[in-house]
């Protein structure tokens, strides 16, 4: 199956400060999503981006198909960004291990 | 739009019982339906994939003996873990989709530990 690649696995940012998010595939996609999973477990569905740019709001989302790779942005971050955020690609969405990002004060 | 309803939130049950987990699209017809499972601090792994009207698809290293999936129409699908011990106790999240280029929809997920 496709393997995915995120980094970094651990994030800690001061609140108002921007950030990348990046997602590696082994192979091409079809299907591309970004997610937010917060502490209860919900999986919040960001960006469905097999390609090309998309935004909501202070997030983004870029996805380069030829050469595999998705990146989601995060501007002046806020605690409640705080969370893991997972991508998963392919058929069947394989996940990569996740960013586990902490906004603090 | 797309809402995926998952039931129920959260399983106790004792070593040897059978649990079943629902997993329904409310305002989507869902061509595939999928399901995942979650470890503490880990990744979601891709237990199976279903197709309404087919038997599912499991990936390697799943017991479909034990982990039971029926997708017996497009807005329900349902996971059956048989004879349930500890090891078995993890999230699981189900998904939906309505069409091959189409985003997967995720359930709430339903915790279950068994004793």
């Amino acid at each position: 199956g496709i393997q995915v690649e995120q980094s970094p696995p651990d994030l800690i940012l001061q609140e108002g400060a921007n950030s990348t998010l990046r997602c590696n595939f082994s192979d091409s996609v079809n299907n591309l999503q970004w997610f937010h999973q917060n502490p209860w477990g919900q999986l919040i569905n960001l960006f469905y981006i097999p390609s090309g740019t998309k935004q909501n709001g202070r997030l983004s989302a870029t996805t380069v198909a030829t050469e595999r790779y998705s990146l989601l942005y995060i501007s002046s971050s806020q605690t409640t960004d705080s969370g893991v955020y997972f991508c998963g690609g392919g058929y069947a969405l394989n996940f990569g291990k996740g960013t586990s990002l902490l906004v603090t004060p | 739009g797309a809402v995926v309803s998952q039931h129920p939130s959260w399983v106790i049950c004792k070593s040897g019982t059978s649990v079943k987990i629902e997993c329904r699209s409310l305002d989507f017809q869902a061509t595939t339906m999928f399901w995942y499972r979650q470890f503490p601090k880990q990744s979601l792994m891709l237990m199976a994939t279903s197709n309404e009207g087919s038997k599912a698809t499991y990936e390697q290293g799943v017991e479909k003996d034990k982990f039971l999936i029926n997708h017996a129409s497009l807005t329900l699908s349902t996971l059956t873990v048989t004879s349930a011990h500890p090891e078995d106790s993890s999230f699981y999240i189900c998904s939906a989709r309505e069409g091959i280029s189409q985003p997967q929809h995720f359930g709430d997920g339903t915790r279950l530990s068994i004793l």
